[in-house]
């Protein structure tokens, strides 16, 4: 089971501002990165480290993180928006396990 | 354009083997660690297995510890995952993924991501 917790479904009206969370005491040493999936198409990176957008995610995504919580926020949230999201961290114990979120169903409505 | 891409799914039967492969480009493949995730059908990522450039240090999920081995060709610009001893369980599509690090030393935080990801190749473990 994952050690990083999410709300497995969010929803937000057309426009309007949503934030998804994660939880995890991994997120007490490492910033949570955060992907966007879309139906049968692979994950792709929106959100890394402190505030890190990569190139050609829209500036409507932020980030933040505040003791073992990491929070994506859409700010203005569109219909192409709708996806499902997990953020993701290592283990700070010290094994270098990777680690996901289960995930959280954004639906926009 | 960096780029990853899968190959070597299929449907093998309880307690067989397979060899994922996935061919890297666009970026220099020997300086960066890479990764193996899987999704079970209509479930969430699973973090498999890590391999540093060098595969000095390799690392594995307990679900499939001992069974999956990773492995890179840095010549070849290819990283694999042979899976043995397979089970229904592991019925999934498999991505590989190109990891990212670094250390904030202002904040004392790490920062780890994976960027890009492959298409994916899905295995079905299947009588």
């Amino acid at each position: 089971s994952s050690e990083l917790t999410q709300d497995p479904a969010v929803s937000v009206a057309l426009g309007q501002t949503v934030r998804i969370t994660c939880q995890g005491d991994s997120l007490r040493s490492y910033y949570a990165s955060w992907y966007q999936q879309k139906p049968g198409q692979a994950p792709v990176l929106v959100m890394y480290g402190k505030n890190n957008r990569p190139s050609g995610i829209p500036d409507r995504f932020s980030g933040s993180s505040s003791g073992n919580t990491a929070s994506l926020t859409i700010t203005g949230a569109q219909a192409e928006d709708e996806a499902d999201y997990y953020c993701n961290s290592r283990d700070s114990s010290g094994s270098h396990l990777g680690e996901f979120g289960g995930g959280t169903k954004l639906t926009v409505l | 354009e960096v780029q990853l891409v899968e190959s070597g799914g299929g449907l093998v039967k309880p307690g067989g083997s397979l060899r994922l492969s996935c061919a890297a480009s666009g970026f220099t493949f020997s300086s960066y660690s890479m990764n193996w995730v899987r999704q079970a059908p209509g479930k969430g990522l699973e973090w498999v297995s890590s391999i540093s450039s060098s595969s000095s240090y390799i690392h594995y999920a307990d679900s499939v510890k001992g069974r999956f081995t990773i492995s890179r060709d840095n010549a070849k610009n290819s990283l694999y995952l042979q899976m043995n001893s397979l089970r229904a369980e592991d019925t999934a599509v498999y991505y590989c993924a190109r990891e990212c690090t670094d250390y904030d030393i202002l904040t004392g935080y790490s920062r780890w991501w994976f960027d890009p990801w492959g298409q994916g190749t899905l295995v079905t473990v299947s009588s």
